[in-house]
């Protein structure tokens, strides 16, 4: 049991879905990430939240669209994906998002897009 | 070039060998993580180092902050080590490197 739980656990969507990715973490932490891990590409961060508030967004496209609801809860909302978005999408909490910090991660979802 | 440049790329060792991964990085950092990735995607927290050395179990990991490196080790080596073991760095900004994947044959 990580703490943290990542639903779908796998995806596959055509280019003109609308799905949501969630991740919750029952740690009591306050910041919440969301990575992409393409076939034989580092992890890239694409998001991460301390406290509620997006402090980064590393250039990621408009069709990925993050909500922090509570520091609980994480989602990444997806919408007119390309079929090089099919990647690993990691959901990671630390206690901080600055400084310092392990970070604990769920399963993931593997997300296929057609 | 990358920030975190890890070595080597791929590595196989027979079961019972010490193995040595190696991260060096060119940015000043607040910590240094050693992250392993099974086949499967999951990932795992392996250590989190500002300096010195961890020890958990069989693992092993150093950082020397002057030098800009760090090194895990695995002593006893056995095939459920086999994943991929990636050095995540962050300071102002996170960076991370492309992994070794290590396959340990029984």
């Amino acid at each position: 049991e990580t703490g943290v739980t990542q639903t779908p656990r796998h995806l596959v969507m055509g280019m003109t879905n609308k799905k949501s990715l969630k991740c919750e973490q029952h740690l009591g932490h306050n910041a919440m990430y969301w990575y992409k891990q393409s076939a034989k590409k580092p992890l890239e961060l694409m998001f991460v939240y301390n406290f509620k508030e997006q402090t980064e967004n590393n250039s990621v496209p408009s069709r990925f669209s993050p909500e922090c609801p509570n520091s609980s809860h994480l989602f990444l909302h997806l919408h007119t994906l390309q079929p090089e978005d099919s990647a690993l999408y990691l959901c990671a909490s630390s206690q901080e998002g600055r400084g310092p910090d392990t970070q604990y991660f769920g399963p993931g979802t593997r997300l296929t897009v057609l | 070039k990358n920030e975190v440049e890890q070595s080597p790329q791929n590595l196989t060792a027979q079961e019972g060998e010490f193995i040595t991964i190696n991260c060096s990085y060119s940015v000043g950092i607040s910590a240094l993580h050693w992250l392993q990735q099974h086949p499967g995607g999951g990932i795992v927290s392996l250590f989190m180092l500002s300096s010195g050395k961890k020890k958990h179990g069989r693992l092993i990991a150093t950082i020397n902050i002057q030098e800009k490196h760090s090194s895990l080790h695995i002593t006893a080596s056995h095939p459920r080590d086999s994943a991929v073991y990636i050095c995540p760095i962050t300071g102002n900004q996170f960076y991370f490197g492309t992994g070794t994947s290590l396959t340990v044959i029984p």
